[in-house]
């Protein structure tokens, strides 16, 4: 299967500042990645399909002036969580888009915001 | 539209003991059915899926699930569990645009 790479794993930053997450392919060209966050002890939520060369589409209710994602190559999305809150404080996995039925899932990047 | 429902935020087994964890789902179109794993701030596993055919699936470390569409439900099984199985399980239904939905997962305890 595909291996997917994110970078940090896991990142603190101050708040009111931005911390870019980055989502590698490492061995397949992806066009379509996924973004998810976790919130401690629940579920994995999808913010967003990040499209290599297009603008991404966001789920309903996540705001896509905070939550920056650019595609500009086939092994890499990043997603820039900007003016990050305490409230952002989260676990962030992307995930790739392998043929129809796949999806492989990176490890994570743990944020937190203090 | 499509959503997953897993019965029982956590589940507690003898080692040794039959593993069953509990999953039905919702799904407007023939669903794609996933079971992943996660262990502590690490990313998802797969364990299996059903995508088509036999509706019996066996994945890694000796798992299964059965697809039953008249019940809605694909439940993962182990026969005899370990202490290595002690995770997080999510089930998960994609729609046709490859995009995940999951369950809010079961926590697995294995008592040695």
């Amino acid at each position: 299967g595909a291996v997917v790479s994110q970078h940090p794993s896991w990142v603190i930053c101050k708040s009111g500042t931005s911390v870019k997450i980055e989502c590698r392919s490492l061995d397949f060209q992806a066009t379509t990645m996924f973004w998810y966050r976790q919130f401690p002890k629940q579920s994995l939520m999808l913010m967003a399909t990040s499209n290599e060369g297009s603008k991404a589409t966001y789920e309903q209710g996540v705001e896509k002036d905070k939550f920056l994602i650019n595609h500009a190559s086939l092994t890499l999305s990043t997603l820039t969580v900007t003016s990050a809150h305490p409230e952002d404080s989260s676990f962030y996995i992307c995930s790739v888009k392998v043929g129809d039925t796949e999806a492989f899932f990176g490890q994570g990047t743990r944020l937190t915001v203090v | 539209a499509q959503s997953v429902t897993q019965l029982g935020s956590h589940v507690s087994v003898s080692e040794g003991a039959l593993v069953l964890l509990r999953c039905n789902y919702s799904s407007s179109v023939p669903p794609y059915l996933f079971w992943y794993v996660q262990y502590p701030n690490q990313g998802l596993q797969l364990l299996l899926k059903y995508t088509t055919g036999a509706t019996l699936v066996k994945g890694i470390n000796g798992f299964e699930a059965e697809f039953k569409k008249s019940e809605t439900s694909f439940h993962l099984t182990k026969p005899s569990a370990h202490m290595s199985d002690a995770a997080e399980y999510f089930c998960a239904v994609r729609n046709t645009g490859n995009q995940f939905y999951f369950g809010t997962g079961t926590s697995l305890t294995v008592i040695p």
